[in-house]
């Protein structure tokens, strides 16, 4: 069955540094988005990507995050200078025609 | 209450007996989805229940959806200790870029 990939599972960085979180959608899917989830609260909406712009982007996602689809299977997240509160689970997701949208297994993004 | 709150927060049950989640929701939707977490984990889609639809079944999965109280419930049957999982309920407004919002989930607890 095919599956979204995320990579790595686990990134630790040192605040201000720079991440990029990695992610392989389903193949004939053409929506993608990124979630976040801090510890032992809700999945939280970051960004919607379609036809190689931003559809749809939630407050958090400030100037320090951008979204790349930079050849046709990889989709990226990149936070360019971390914050302690950017320590979180990401996850990314994608769908097809009707909303339903798969989800990868996440990447834990320790900031220290 | 925010976007797609359910309730209880936690269940604990016993196998075989039945578990009841409900949810709560604001805005307008297309569809209303359920998502199970297991811990640490991606989440997977279980149903979608479009805003047209009343009742929707899957397996040993019901949901309902009542569009002018603005809320669904989500009864699994027979439940089984696999079903130990997080259960959210995410809400696909219209004109959104397909984002989902999430609730805070319930946390089901079946004991063998």
């Amino acid at each position: 069955e095919p599956e979204v990939t995320q990579t790595p599972s686990h990134q630790v960085t040192q605040m201000g540094q720079e991440v990029i979180l990695r992610c392989v959608p389903i193949s004939n899917h053409l929506y993608f988005y990124w979630y976040r989830q801090i510890l032992g609260q809700k999945v939280e909406f970051l960004v919607s990507f379609y036809n190689n712009e931003i559809s749809e982007k939630s407050e958090i996602f400030d100037d320090q995050f951008s979204v790349e689809r930079p050849d046709g299977s990889n989709f990226t997240l990149k936070i360019r200078s971390t914050k302690l509160e950017d320590s979180a689970m990401y996850f990314c997701a994608s769908s097809g025609a009707e909303n339903i949208q798969y989800f990868g297994a996440g990447t834990r993004l320790s900031v220290l | 209450s925010q976007q797609g709150e359910e309730d209880p927060q936690a269940l604990s049950i016993q196998e075989g007996e039945n578990a009841t989640m409900n949810c709560s929701y604001k805005t307008s939707i297309n569809n209303l989805q359920w998502y199970r977490q297991n811990s640490g984990r991606g989440l997977v889609h279980l149903i979608l229940i479009r805003s047209n639809e009343r009742e929707k079944h899957s397996g040993r999965l019901r949901v309902t959806l009542d569009t002018s109280k603005k809320s669904s419930s989500l009864l699994i049957t027979a439940s089984r200790a696999a079903d130990t999982a997080s259960y959210f309920c995410a809400t696909d407004a219209r004109n959104q870029g397909g984002k989902l919002i999430f609730g805070q989930g319930t946390e089901l607890s079946v004991k063998p």
